[in-house]
């Protein structure tokens, strides 16, 4: 059990240009979760997925933002069109889908900067 | 709109003191109860969980919970110095493990 792992650690990118972010999560956990945190803010949920499927997002995550989670891997969260109030920590979390409420383990995240 | 609310802090407690940490949330149809702790710069770390009316004991930590009161709290005894960060409470919306709903976190300072 090596984790959640998340890469990159940090990215500063200029305003209007598209990043990405990977997340591997642990490997048996089939439920990966993205949240995003600002500071002195606990994470706010952007999305998660069951498997390969998308099953919830949140009203915080605008056209700008698209995750995937082909085969059921690792997951990818890209912004497009970068901007300055997208500057935060990047959070991915990944658990077990069945039993009762399966905790939540976070990955060390991905800084994002704009400026 | 679902809310869980903290108290910001600082808590300051002196080395050896028992920290007491507060959490209330406003779905009542809430189903299960997780603390994280989070040092500065650092991504959340799951410390405890809990999921019927009552306390919940792991090392020095013990977890309460009363779904009556829709109140959680988190104990934490023989304070620390590496015990000073910020403690997230969070808040499942659904039975089954959808979302996390965050508190803001209180900052806890343990002074030696």
């Amino acid at each position: 059990d090596t984790g959640v792992s998340q890469n990159p650690r940090h990215k500063i990118t200029k305003r209007g240009q598209n990043v990405t972010f990977r997340c591997d999560p642990i490997s048996e956990h089939n439920r990966l979760y993205w949240y995003r945190q600002t500071l002195g803010q606990g994470p706010e949920f952007l999305t998660y997925f069951q498997n390969e499927a998308q099953l919830e997002k949140s009203r915080l995550l605008s056209d700008r933002f698209s995750a995937e989670r082909p085969k059921g891997s690792f997951s990818t969260l890209e912004i497009q069109r970068t901007e300055q109030g997208d500057s935060a920590m990047y959070l991915c979390a990944s658990s077990l889908g069945v039993g009762l409420n399966q905790p939540q383990h976070f990955g060390d995240g991905t800084r994002l900067s704009i400026l | 709109q679902k809310e869980v609310e903290q108290n910001s802090g600082p808590l300051s407690v002196p080395e050896g003191a028992i920290a007491s940490l507060n959490c209330t949330y406003s779905d009542r149809g809430s189903q299960s109860f997780f603390w994280y702790r989070q040092y500065s710069g650092k991504s959340p770390e799951l410390i405890m969980s809990i999921y019927s009316n009552g306390d919940k004991e792991d090392g020095r930590f013990t977890a309460q919970l009363n779904k009556a009161s829709q109140y959680v709290s988190l104990l934490i005894r023989d304070s620390q110095p590496s015990d000073s960060a910020t403690y997230l409470c969070a808040v499942n919306e659904k039975e089954y493990g959808n979302k996390l709903v965050f508190g803001a976190g209180t900052i806890l300072r343990v002074k030696s």
